[in-house]
């Protein structure tokens, strides 16, 4: 799997945009961006994924560039409850059971 | 939907004695997954199962850790002679998996344990 890079903490306003940016410079044309968050003490908390269209749910936007070697995960407006540690993992499209491999991640901070 | 769960949440134990941990998938999941994680590192892959069949298991996974789904649904994760080493979060997460897309898998709350 590709390998990713994130900066390893980041601070936000509340109620303002946490833009969290990954690199993953060796992603391959079947592989897919996948978010993920873990707030302290629990499991971690699928947010989103993409192949190569930005996508965008309840929670949060992906923002995948066009040659898919960066991406931006967009928290529109960021609340306390949004501090967490977010990984951004790469994954083969086609897998047969492959584990999720987890990074250190970026801690945010998000501020009062 | 009621999510994966995991019991017991915590579990404090001596050194030297054995310990299980019980997972209850998202219902009609067919794949099951165990991870470690240890206090500052992201989580690590332990094993993984499709049904009842256990098809993977990472080299963290020693002779000491066993891990069963007898009946394709929940699964137990037993540690045999503790040590200290093995503190950690215990983390499970489950995922159906079709075969287009990649599976999205899902975790619990985890369960923590502590060796003394």
């Amino acid at each position: 799997d590709a390998k990713t890079t994130q900066p390893p903490s980041m601070d936000c306003a509340e109620g303002r945009a946490a833009n969290l940016p990954c690199n993953h410079s060796t992603i391959s044309g079947n592989e897919y961006v996948y978010w993920y968050r873990q707030i302290h003490s629990q499991g971690p908390q699928y947010i989103i994924h993409g192949l190569k269209n930005n996508e965008t749910n309840e929670m949060a936007s992906l923002i995948i560039t066009e040659d898919r070697k960066s991406s931006t995960l967009i928290l529109p407006h960021a609340t306390l409850r949004d501090t967490a540690v977010y990984y951004c993992i790469v994954r083969p499209r086609y897998n047969y059971g492959q584990n999720f491999v987890f990074g250190p991640g970026t801690r945010l901070s998000v501020l009062p | 939907d009621t999510g994966v769960s995991q019991d017991p949440r915590h579990k404090i134990t001596k050194r030297g004695q054995n310990v299980t941990f019980r997972c209850d998938p998202i219902s009609e999941h067919n794949r099951l997954y165990w991870y470690r994680q240890t206090l500052g590192q992201g989580p690590e892959f332990l094993t993984y199962f499709q049904n009842e069949a256990q098809l993977e298991k990472s080299r963290l996974l020693s002779d000491r850790f066993s891990a069963e789904r007898p009946k394709g649904s929940f699964s137990t994760l037993e540690i045999q002679r503790t040590e200290q080493g093995d503190s950690a979060m215990y983390l499970c997460a489950s995922s159906l998996a079709p075969r287009a897309v990649p599976d999205t898998q899902y975790f619990g709350p985890g369960t923590r344990l502590t060796v003394l």
